[in-house]
């Protein structure tokens, strides 16, 4: 089945910096890779995701971008703001109604 | 719209006992899920449904069982309770599945501890 590995496990940046977080994943049949949030406390939300016939995707400070073929996907985050600080999971889809498989997760603090 | 709700918050079981974890969510959703979180482990699913009346095995299905009689309804039960499965239990549904790209909705959570 389909196995996703996220990095890093921790990311610490200054407020106003940037951050990425990258995943990568092992089933090349895989064309659905969103991107959750998790607030402490709170249920993961979705903050972007992407479908394998597009290689960038923005929504004002938060980017993904995709490379089927190294099969990995990353999360880029501009000018952090300490409300960015959470955890970050990334997730695929292998294919049809197969539920999606999450990464272990990435905590962020943006340090002020 | 309350969106996907869980009963209750916080539990304590002692090892052994037995408890039923309640999802409920108003959208209409046809998928349900229930996952375990785990530090350092991410999430991981432990059974799902595609619609009323069915359930279905995710990767952690062990000690545990589900049922899905109502569509808004997602019950999972722990007939045992073991330390093994104090953790962090999230429930979560969408429209359609994976690959179709619809967003997960979760819920707050239920924080399981077991003695």
């Amino acid at each position: 089945g389909e196995n996703v590995e996220q990095h890093p496990s921790t990311l610490s940046v200054q407020e106003g910096d940037s951050a990425v977080i990258k995943c990568t994943y092992s089933d090349s049949a895989s064309n659905y890779f969103p991107w959750y949030k998790q607030e402490l406390g709170k249920g993961p939300q979705l903050i972007i995701d992407i479908r394998s016939n597009v290689g960038e995707k923005k929504d004002q400070r938060i980017a993904v971008t995709l490379n089927k073929t190294a099969k990995h996907f990353s999360l880029h985050i501009t000018e952090t703001q300490p409300e960015d600080s959470a955890v970050y999971f990334c997730a695929a889809s292998i294919s049809g109604n197969t539920p999606l498989v999450f990464g272990k997760g990435t905590r962020l603090s943006v340090i002020a | 719209n309350a969106g996907v709700t869980q009963t209750p918050k916080f539990r304590v079981l002692k090892t052994g006992q037995s408890m039923t974890l309640l999802c409920a969510q108003d959208m209409n959703h046809e998928y349900m899920y229930w996952y375990r979180q785990d530090p350092g482990m991410g999430l991981r699913l432990i059974h799902y449904s595609v619609g009323e009346g069915t359930t279905a095995k995710g990767e952690v299905p062990d000690g545990y069982n589900v049922s899905r009689l109502k569509k808004q309804n997602f019950l999972l039960g722990l007939e045992s309770a073991a330390p093994s499965q104090t953790s962090v239990y999230f429930c979560a549904s969408s429209y359609t599945g994976g690959a179709s790209g619809s967003e997960q909705y979760f819920g707050p959570g239920t924080r399981l501890t077991v003695t």
